[in-house]
């Protein structure tokens, strides 16, 4: 029932280095957010992108859109070891209006110091 | 409270046995959802909260799953009869509002293990 999938499913990089993950789905979306989940327990919101744009920032974290292609990136600029952690994108969708959350499978994130 | 508080935060309990999963939502928020995340399904829309009406309960994997708000705050989510493959962390989310574009902010979630 998952929305889409994100690749990779898992990454391994370098302090300072930066990360990109990707997130593809399959329906029209109102729009499409990240999250983070440390340890395995609740998730924390990192930001939102709507249909009709096409990237936003936020801090070190940027994000681009891709309607055409059903797809979306995120990338992390001059990681961290505390930016370790799981990373999920999520849709909402057009149909309906309960705002649920539909997510992908996750990129698990390793930073190393 | 400041944030989602959901507990337990872990409960071990031995199949066929039912559970009560608790989720205080952010004060004034008024949508509430529960999510499900296990190794095999990842991570699973269950049911979402408007004050106390479900207007979407599709996510629910059987009878044996259910829920309820009361008093447009706390929700209650129960299984009865648990099985094995109940085991999962248990999410609880809320936001200002239902809609598209409310940001919900989830608790640490409930870790339920089935014997």
């Amino acid at each position: 029932s998952q929305q889409g999938e994100e690749d990779p499913q898992a990454l391994s990089i370098q302090e300072g280095e930066n990360a990109t993950m990707n997130c593809s789905y399959k329906t029209s979306i109102n729009n499409l957010q990240w999250y983070r989940q440390n340890s395995g327990r609740g998730l924390v919101h990192l930001i939102l992108i709507r249909s009709n744009e096409r990237e936003k920032h936020s801090g070190r974290l940027r994000v681009t859109l891709d309607t055409s292609k059903k797809s979306s990136s995120l990338l992390i600029t001059a990681s961290r070891a505390a930016d370790t952690a799981s990373y999920f994108c999520a849709t909402v969708l057009n149909s309906g209006n309960t705002g649920k959350l539909i997510f992908g499978q996750g990129t698990t994130l390793q930073v190393k110091p | 409270g400041a944030g989602v508080s959901q507990s337990p935060s872990n409960k071990v309990t031995e199949k066929g046995k039912d559970v009560e999963l608790r989720c205080d939502p952010i004060s004034g928020h008024t949508a509430l959802y529960w999510y499900r995340q296990s190794l095999g399904q990842g991570l699973e829309f269950l049911i979402y909260f408007q004050g106390n009406s479900a207007p979407d309960k599709s996510g629910l994997p059987s009878d044996r799953f259910s829920a309820e708000r009361t008093g447009g705050s706390v929700s209650t989510l129960t299984i009865q009869r648990t099985q094995q493959e109940d085991s999962a962390v248990y999410l609880c989310a809320s936001s200002l509002g239902g809609g598209a574009k409310n940001i919900q902010y989830f608790g640490a979630g409930t870790r339920l293990s089935v014997l």
